[in-house]
């Protein structure tokens, strides 16, 4: 099982739906958690990171923490076709892997107009 | 701030040849990790470096190998190229421990016939 899995994708949304995320993990004590976006022939840029349980809102998008459910998610409310790209989760598992990234495949997102 | 920064952004090379990749990070940054970027394994991390020491390594044969400057540039070497080796290699910088997120340059595209 891989430390870091995420929807096996792809998903299409309608322009101005809610676009929903998921990625589950390997639970090994401490945790940080990244959603990063990477379009078609680009590098990933990072979306946000959330450390604690509950929600966290940034613009259109939030990300949500359930530690004991061990998923994390990220929401894209009104999507834009602007937002079709593949989104990454990554895991930065404690203090001693600090810069070691575990990602997840990616979903791929397509938002149509 | 001016962005990660890496070079050259495409190489091509054959087999048994070696290759040098370079990467400066983001001015602060002193955390500088690489990962290999495949359609079929996805983002899998090399290699990480702090202070001018590798904190954390991934699974990776030896003939990878990097290193990192004084002023937080860093190289990274692969040595008797195959063709596997063929990915886009990107370099990401970030603070300390990344728990605030890593920042990717525009990546090498390698390229092993």
């Amino acid at each position: 099982q891989k430390e870091v899995e995420q929807n096996s994708g792809p998903l299409s949304v309608p322009e101005g739906a809610i676009a929903s995320l998921n990625c589950t993990y390997s639970d090994r004590g401490s945790q940080s958690f990244f959603w990063y976006r990477q379009y078609s022939g680009k590098s990933p840029e990072l979306i946000m990171f959330i450390y604690s349980n509950g929600d966290k809102e940034d613009g259109r998008f939030t990300a949500q923490l359930n530690k004991a459910s061990q998923y994390v998610s990220l929401l894209i409310r009104d999507s834009q076709p602007s937002d079709s790209a593949t989104y990454l989760c990554a895991v930065i598992w404690d203090d001693t892997n600090a810069g070691k990234s575990t990602f997840g495949d990616g979903t791929t997102l397509t938002v149509k107009p | 701030k001016a962005g990660v920064t890496q070079t050259p952004r495409y190489l091509i090379k054959t087999r048994g040849q070696q290759v040098t990749l370079s990467c400066s990070p983001i001015s602060g940054h002193r955390s500088v990790s690489w990962y290999q970027q495949t359609p079929g394994q996805g983002l899998q991390f090399l290699f990480e470096y702090f202070s001018e020491t590798q904190r954390n390594k991934g699974n990776f044969p030896g003939r990878f190998s990097g290193r990192q400057f004084s002023n937080s540039r860093s190289e990274m070497n692969v040595s008797t190229l195959e063709l596997g080796d063929s990915a886009l290699y990107l370099c990401a910088s970030g603070t300390s421990g990344g728990h605030l997120g890593q920042y990717f340059g525009p990546g090498t595209r390698l390229t092993v016939l």
